[in-house]
């Protein structure tokens, strides 16, 4: 599996303001996935995102609150925007199998 | 898209073999099963993966059905450290070659001394 760089590992913000969460992969691959975690819960798929496309998001999920941005085949960005509470979360990248540690997200 | 029911929790004692059940009766002809494993506040990791034949690796064997409706992944030693939440998870083909990987809830495996 690929490996995964994921960061920050965790941050804790305030409500209203954004969060851009990194990922960085080891190896050049065509799609990056974004999931989260809820506390306690399975993971949740957000969006697939493909280098030179926009993202795909799920039902649930849209882009004015997930941007996501791909700029080549090893890199990729989610933003939380406009936070509340309810998105304190764990935050997830995948990419060629692999899993990135998460971002243990906390809004006040 | 497939889902994929597994029971919520299991115990095993160590050095037995832990056998943990998946079903996907939706599944298509094309879509793979996969399983990862998650333990506590790290992001999942591989096991195994398979189409239709069984599978088998350094970590685990899974076993499928002849009809895909259900597989098993079999940890055939269990130690303590294979104490985590086990998803069974389908890949779900899209357009143009995209995948997408669906998760299930998930089973939290106990292994005992």
């Amino acid at each position: 599996s690929a490996v995964i760089s994921q960061k920050p590992s965790r941050d804790i913000c305030q409500r209203g303001t954004s969060l851009t969460i990194q990922c960085q992969v080891d190896s050049q691959v065509t799609m990056m996935f974004w999931y989260r975690q809820q506390p306690g819960q399975s993971l949740t798929l957000i969006a697939t995102a493909n280098q030179g496309s926009e993202a795909t998001y799920e039902s649930g999920f849209v882009i004015d609150k997930f941007p996501i941005s791909r700029p080549n085949l090893t890199f990729s960005t989610l933003t939380v925007s406009n936070m509340s509470p309810e998105d304190s979360s764990i935050y997830l990248c995948s990419a060629g199998g692999g899993f990135g540690s998460g971002t243990q997200l906390s809004v006040l | 898209d497939a889902k994929t029911t597994q029971p919520p929790s299991m115990d095993c004692a160590e050095g037995r073999a832990a056998n943990l059940p998946c079903n996907h009766s939706t599944i298509s002809g094309n879509e793979y099963v996969y399983w990862y494993r998650q333990i506590h506040s790290q992001g999942p990791q591989y096991i195994i993966h398979g189409l239709k034949n069984n599978e088998t690796n350094e970590m685990a064997s899974l076993i499928i059905t002849e009809d895909r409706k259900s597989s098993t992944l079999i940890l055939p030693h269990a130690t303590l450290r294979d104490t985590a939440v086990y998803y069974c998870i389908v890949r779900v083909g899209g357009t143009s070659g995209t995948y997408k990987y669906i998760f299930g809830t998930g089973t939290r495996l106990k292994v005992l001394a």
